[in-house]
């Protein structure tokens, strides 16, 4: 079954530092990958995609995640992080069709 | 402005009273789904709709039913609600690319 992993609930990192925020998954066959943020009281909003090419992704508000097939990770960074980074994070993985299967969110907060 | 409309955006009802979020998109997508959020389990999808007339359930689909009878809507059923379904719903449209646009949500209290 495919699944889709994100071990860590909360996040927290000083503005200014880089952050990771960690996905793993489970798919048979290639991975199509996504990342989505949702801000409070909105909706999940696309940040970025690995289909197929270079592992490293890069994405909207200076967001990149690099994918490892070996260790079937997709892992969500920025250099630098900003207060308004501050958010709800989900990684998703494609399942058949064009469905989506959700990890259940990390929640990143950046300090002042 | 691309965009995936949900109404109403909040609904209190009571148990057993029938209910329908509406979800409309302006993208012409093909593909349109109905996800629920409930805390510390993420988003799981309820229906999804691979064109006009064609629908599947997807992971939670108990208690819901959809249709699609034209391309840009896609509306939520809830025959006889009950209180686990107290959720916070998201209507989304799915672009070629696959990426997924979400509307603004509908919080909806069963009481």
């Amino acid at each position: 079954a495919q699944s889709v992993a994100q071990p860590e609930d909360q996040v927290n990192v000083a503005e200014g530092n880089p952050l990771t925020v960690k996905c793993t998954y489970s798919v048979s066959g290639n991975p199509y990958l996504f990342w989505y943020v949702q801000y409070p009281n909105r909706g999940l909003q696309f940040l970025l995609k690995y289909i197929t090419g270079d592992n490293l992704v890069k994405g909207s508000y200076g967001f990149e995640a690099e994918f490892n097939k070996s260790q079937t990770s997709f892992h969500l960074k920025k250099p630098s992080a900003l207060v308004s980074d501050s958010a709800l994070y989900f990684c998703a993985v494609r399942q058949a069709g064009t469905a989506l299967i959700f990890g259940k969110g990390t929640t990143l907060s950046v300090s002042s | 402005e691309a965009q995936v409309t949900q109404n109403p955006r909040y609904l209190i009802t009571v148990t057993g009273k029938k209910l329908t979020v509406t979800c409309s998109q302006n993208m012409n997508h093909e593909y349109m789904s109905w996800y629920r959020q409930d805390p510390g389990l993420g988003l799981r999808q309820i229906y999804y709709s691979m064109n006009v007339e064609v629908t599947d359930k997807g992971d939670v689909p108990e208690g819901y039913k959809v249709s699609r009878k034209e391309k840009r809507n896609f509306p939520l059923i809830l025959e006889s609600p009950s209180p686990n379904q107290t959720s916070l719903y998201f209507c989304a449209s799915s672009s070629p690319r696959y990426e997924q646009y979400f509307g603004p949500g509908t919080r909806l209290t069963v009481t």
